[in-house]
């Protein structure tokens, strides 16, 4: 298996423009997550889905951002408009169920906002 | 919801000396709490895990200790090496369809 894929790897954009970033989980795995780091906030949870529905997304910061999961191996999040605040490292992981198992986390996205 | 605390933030060894990171958790529903190293530019993997039926795991040259009275976890490093120079992050999981929460990161530096 590949792990964890992520696209694209690094992104840099303008304030104002979409962003929309791609996750494709471990196969079987039916948990996917959406992080974001930075150096003053550390590793935080934005959303996270089991079964392709969203569980819990008391960590997206705003209106701005939003993410979907159309099926068991996709899963993408969008900033629109992008604002510089928002130039961080986001991580997808994905785990084998709801069951306290370990996370593999994607290789990850690292995004400039200009 | 749970908060884990994690500290020191940062922490300074010589080589072959051992280190110590310690965590805290809120929930007593969390059950299962792994360890993630995450070296410059990578990504967190995990390195080690306990469950809250274990009250220590050992690993070659990591271990982790868990006191599910007090709430708190520890991951212990022996004979330090300058590959261990990382940020390691601790965790707590309460299992179902509970989201995993994370400390904020220890990085620690192993200096030849």
């Amino acid at each position: 298996d590949a792990g964890v894929i992520q696209s694209p790897r690094h992104e840099v954009t303008e304030m104002g423009q979409e962003v929309t970033l791609r996750c494709k989980p471990i196969s079987g795995h039916n948990s996917l997550f959406w992080y974001r780091q930075t150096m003053m906030r550390g590793l935080e949870l934005l959303i996270y889905f089991n079964n392709n529905v969203p569980i819990d997304d008391s960590g997206m910061p705003e209106d701005r951002f939003s993410a979907k999961m159309p099926n068991a191996s996709f899963s993408t999040l969008k900033i629109q408009p992008s604002e510089p605040r928002d130039s961080a490292v986001y991580f997808c992981a994905s785990r084998s169920g709801p069951g306290a198992n370990e996370q593999f986390f994607g290789p990850g996205t690292r995004l400039t906002v200009l | 919801g749970e908060n884990v605390e994690q500290h020191p933030s940062t922490l300074s060894v010589q080589e072959g000396d051992s280190a110590v990171i310690k965590c805290t958790y809120s929930d007593s529903a969390s059950n299962y709490f792994p360890w993630y190293k995450q070296e410059l530019g990578k990504r967190p993997q995990l390195i080690i895990d306990i469950r809250s039926n274990v009250g220590e795991k050992k690993d070659q040259r990591i271990a982790v200790t868990l006191n599910k009275t007090a709430k708190h976890f520890s991951l212990h490093i022996t004979e330090t090496q300058p590959e261990d120079s990382a940020v390691y992050f601790c965790a707590a999981d309460s299992g179902g369809y509970q989201k995993v929460t994370f400390g904020i990161g220890t990085k620690l530096q192993v200096i030849p």
